[in-house]
């Protein structure tokens, strides 16, 4: 079975400075996506970036960049220039190509001080 | 812009009661899921549909159960709510895994049982 770790339940980070969140996951499996999602208080869940395991250049997304490491089975999230909407919870998700059953880290709360 | 609408933002109800919660999105999408979170846990699979009146359970189906009579909207139903169901249960919807697997999700319902 897939599972994703997130180790770090909070994090804080100056606004204008650069955050690394940390993932890592665990599968048998060859062919898959991954995802970070940010959920803000009160709002709703949306998709931040996403990376496909076949592909070897990470992604990125404007502040958003993601450090994928398939062999150590890591993706972290890198947010540059970190702006106060920036806070709310991050989740890491994980789907392999062959199920539609996608999987969840604990997610990470993270806040954007002023 | 993809809509996933739930029924209620929150609710309280007392245990034992029949609960209904109702999710509905606009994009004609074939896959929809209800999840379940939680602090600390993250976002864990209760059920999932991937056409009208098919459903498959998830990692956490005890306790609840299912409807889906029109592709746009899927139903999750507490039968008998006990304490421990209190949660923040979200619903999402996909493509088909061949088109996309981005889940998109709705607002949450913040659900008290008493």
């Amino acid at each position: 079975a897939q599972t994703v770790t997130q180790s770090q339940p909070e994090m804080s980070v100056q606004e204008a400075e650069t955050v690394t969140l940390s993932c890592t996951y665990d599968t048998s499996e060859n062919n898959y996506y991954l995802f970070w999602y940010k959920q803000p208080p009160s709002r709703q869940m949306i998709l931040v970036i996403r990376q496909e395991a076949y592909k070897q250049q990470n992604a990125t997304e404007n502040r958003f960049s993601v450090n994928f490491q398939k062999a150590a089975k890591s993706f972290s999230l890198k947010i540059s220039d970190s702006q106060l909407g920036d806070t709310a919870m991050y989740f890491c998700a994980f789907i392999s190509y062959n199920n539609n059953d996608m999987r969840f880290g604990a997610g990470t709360r993270l806040t954007v001080k002023p | 812009d993809v809509k996933v609408t739930q029924s209620s933002r929150y609710l309280v109800k007392r245990t034992g009661e029949k609960v209904f919660l109702e999710c509905v999105q606009d994009m004609d999408h074939e896959n929809m899921f209800w999840y379940r979170q939680d602090p600390g846990l993250g976002l864990r699979l209760i059920y999932f549909s991937y056409d009208v009146k098919m459903k498959e359970k998830g990692d956490i189906p005890e306790g609840y159960s299912v409807s889906r009579e029109k592709k746009e909207r899927f139903s999750l139903i507490l039968e008998s709510a006990s304490t421990n169901q209190t949660s923040m249960y979200l619903c999402a919807s996909s493509l088909p895994s061949e088109s996309s697997y981005e889940q998109y999700f709705g607002p949450g319902t913040r659900l008290t049982v008493t």
